[in-house]
Formats: structure tokens, C-alpha cells, sequence
């Protein structure tokens, strides 16, 4: 199927930093999400987003939807420590969720 | 928005040995999914539990080692059949609200399985 590649993999970062990962594709997607996944627990859904160009808040995360439909990336302002987790981009057909790699973030005081 | 519980959230299994997940969700949805993430890894998905009929698999994935159940539109089944040590992964459950491209999924808390 069609791939999706997220970078970085991992990042180690101090907290009160900003941090900023990014999936792309080489195939044209209708929808980007990013969600977070905490140990022990499933991925939980931070933004979704269904327009080109789109740029979405919440809170201190924003997350843009690439002009060309191949691109994405997350940010997370000012990071604090429950930010710690695995980020995954996701693109949905029809329900179905195709996962990149996750990126893992971590969070010194 | 919906929440989905899955039992048990972790088992240890003897290989050879098969082991079936339950997944309710506290509301109606369209779409059901199982998702396994391997040790370290992404989520890939199984399989497309199918409300009243048989379960849509990805490749790799079939009906003889993974059957899937969907009796209605809250209550989904996956068994692991006959482990071995290679199943060891987190299986999660999936449910989507609705048909159309806008469809948001939630995940259960999913059920980690270790074979030995």
C-alpha cells in the first residue's frame, strides 16, 4: 500500500521547547490526522485534517495539510512533560487508518 | 465522542494456545477495525470486521488465524489463533462512526499478548 514516512523517529527535547515532526507520501491523501499514543493505552486522535492548505489548532498543537496533499506536519509549542508519547501520522479511507512510523518524544525537565 | 472497551487489556498465552478479544463500543458504529502493533512498531491493520457477514482481511492477514466475529454495531471479536511467540504484539480495536472520508476513529485501550 502507500506508504507514509514520518521524521523524525525519535526526539529528546527540554521541556518549555517547541517541537516539530512531519509524515510525507508520495501519493496524494484526502486526509491527515495525528494521534497520540500514551504507554498502555491506544492511539487518541489530536487534530484531523480534510482540506490542502488547512492549518488547525489545539491548544498548544497546530498541524498543517500540505498544498500538494503529499505532506504534513505537528507542532507542539512549548512542550511540558505529559507530552511525552509516540505521535503518529494517519491517513483515513472509508474508517481505515494507515499509520506512519511514529515519532517519540521526550520530555526533560 | 464513542468509547471502546477491549478484554482483556493484557494475557500471557501459552503457543499453541488461542485467545479471543472482545471489543464493545458504548455507542453504534458503522465501521470496525483490528489494528496489531508490534513491539516498537506502527499500527497495521488486520482486518475490516463486517456487521452480519465475514471479515474484509488485509494481506498477510487471514480468516484461519485471525477470525473475526461483528454480531451488530457495537461488539467485535478477534482470536489469535494457535500463537506462537510471533503473535506477540498489542491488538487494538477501531470504530468509526460513520461512512465518508470524515471519519474520525477511536481506539480502544487495546490488549497486549505475549506468547511464550
Amino acid at each position: 500500500g502507500q506508504q507514509l514516512n514520518q521524521s523524525p523517529q525519535s526526539m529528546f527535547i527540554q521541556e518549555g521547547e517547541d517541537v516539530s515532526m512531519n509524515c510525507t507520501s508520495s501519493s496524494i491523501f484526502n486526509t491527515w490526522l495525528w494521534y497520540k499514543q500514551d504507554p498502555g493505552e491506544g492511539p487518541v486522535l489530536l487534530i484531523a485534517l480534510y482540506k490542502a492548505g488547512e492549518l488547525t489548532s489545539n491548544g498548544r498543537l497546530t498541524a498543517q495539510f500540505g498544498i500538494t496533499r503529499k505532506d504534513s506536519f505537528l507542532n507542539i509549542s512549548a512542550s511540558i512533560p505529559s507530552d511525552v508519547g509516540i505521535y503518529f501520522c494517519g491517513s483515513d479511507s472509508w474508517g481505515k487508518l494507515q499509520f506512519g512510523a511514529g515519532t517519540q518524544v521526550v520530555v526533560t525537565p | 465522542s464513542a468509547v471502546i472497551s477491549q478484554k482483556p487489556s493484557r494475557d500471557i498465552c501459552q503457543r499453541g494456545t488461542s485467545l479471543t478479544i472482545q471489543c464493545q463500543v458504548d455507542s453504534q458504529v458503522t465501521m470496525m477495525f483490528w489494528y496489531r502493533q508490534q513491539p516498537g512498531q506502527s499500527l497495521t491493520l488486520i482486518a475490516t470486521a463486517n456487521q452480519g457477514s465475514e471479515a474484509t482481511y488485509e494481506s498477510g492477514f487471514v480468516i484461519d488465524k485471525f477470525p473475526i466475529s461483528r454480531p451488530n454495531l457495537t461488539f467485535s471479536t478477534l482470536t489469535v489463533s494457535n500463537m506462537s511467540p510471533e503473535d506477540s504484539s498489542i491488538y487494538l480495536c477501531s470504530g468509526a462512526p460513520g461512512w465518508g472520508m470524515n471519519t474520525e476513529a477511536f481506539f480502544g485501550q487495546g490488549t497486549r499478548l505475549t506468547v511464550v
